[in-house]
């Protein structure tokens, strides 16, 4: 119930293409949902986050859907940039404890 | 605005020794997170702090682990005796209270061998 299930473990796009990255969790107490990036040698960096009460967030090119009754959430790269190629981590917890479960990460290359 | 500062970046080890690692959270922020990050396990919580008080701790892995928060701008994370597999980086991150986003520090790569 604790876990966040993330796919795909790896993605490689060309420059301009939109990856995307699916998350989903169990436990229907969640109710923060952020995603991280992280460079290597880096620690993550939080990118956009969401809350159950919204479907879809978008943050420049970083679009976070979710869909509360399937408890999936996505994150979408418009026109992604080789400069975006990093591992991203989607995130779950419960606003009154603060732990985030983190899922696996995927590995994103955007080639030029 | 400093970030979250971890010391140190870098620490080689032989298995028994003490380790200590450290952590500086972002002035303002009450809460505190100890994370490891490995290939295998990926991102796990270990501990976290709230207004320096341990609030959960059972990530700790086990008795060889602790970690303590003495004032509101600093905590220690301690491995006592190291083993090699406790060779993972470990992160810090701290925020405004435990419901909101969570900033990490730059990490600190222990090897112990």
């Amino acid at each position: 119930q604790q876990q966040v299930k993330q796919s795909p473990q790896s993605l490689i796009v060309q420059k301009g293409g939109i990856p995307i990255i699916n998350c989903a969790y169990e436990n229907t107490a969640f109710d923060y949902f952020p995603w991280y990036q992280q460079f290597p040698g880096k620690g993550p960096a939080l990118l956009i986050a969401i809350r159950p009460d919204v479907s879809e967030k978008k943050e420049g090119r970083f679009t976070i859907s979710f869909n509360k009754s399937a408890k999936q959430f996505s994150l979408h790269i418009m026109d992604s940039q080789p400069g975006d190629s990093a591992t991203y981590f989607c995130a779950a917890s419960h606003s009154n404890t603060g732990k985030l479960i983190f899922g696996q990460g995927t590995t994103l290359q955007v080639k030029p | 605005d400093a970030g979250v500062i971890q010391s140190p970046r870098h620490e080689v080890t032989e298995m028994g020794q003490e380790v200590t690692l450290r952590c500086k959270p972002i002035s303002g922020h009450n809460s505190l997170f100890w994370y490891r990050q490995t290939m295998m396990r990926g991102l796990e919580l270990l501990i976290y702090f709230n207004n320096n008080v341990p609030i959960d701790d059972s990530g700790m892995p086990e008795d060889r682990f602790s970690a303590k928060m003495p004032n509101a701008s600093f905590s220690t994370l301690k491995i006592q005796p190291s083993e090699p597999r406790d060779s993972a980086v470990y992160f810090c991150a701290s925020s405004r209270d435990r419901a909101h986003e969570q900033y990490f520090g730059p990490g600190t790569r222990l090897t112990v061998t």
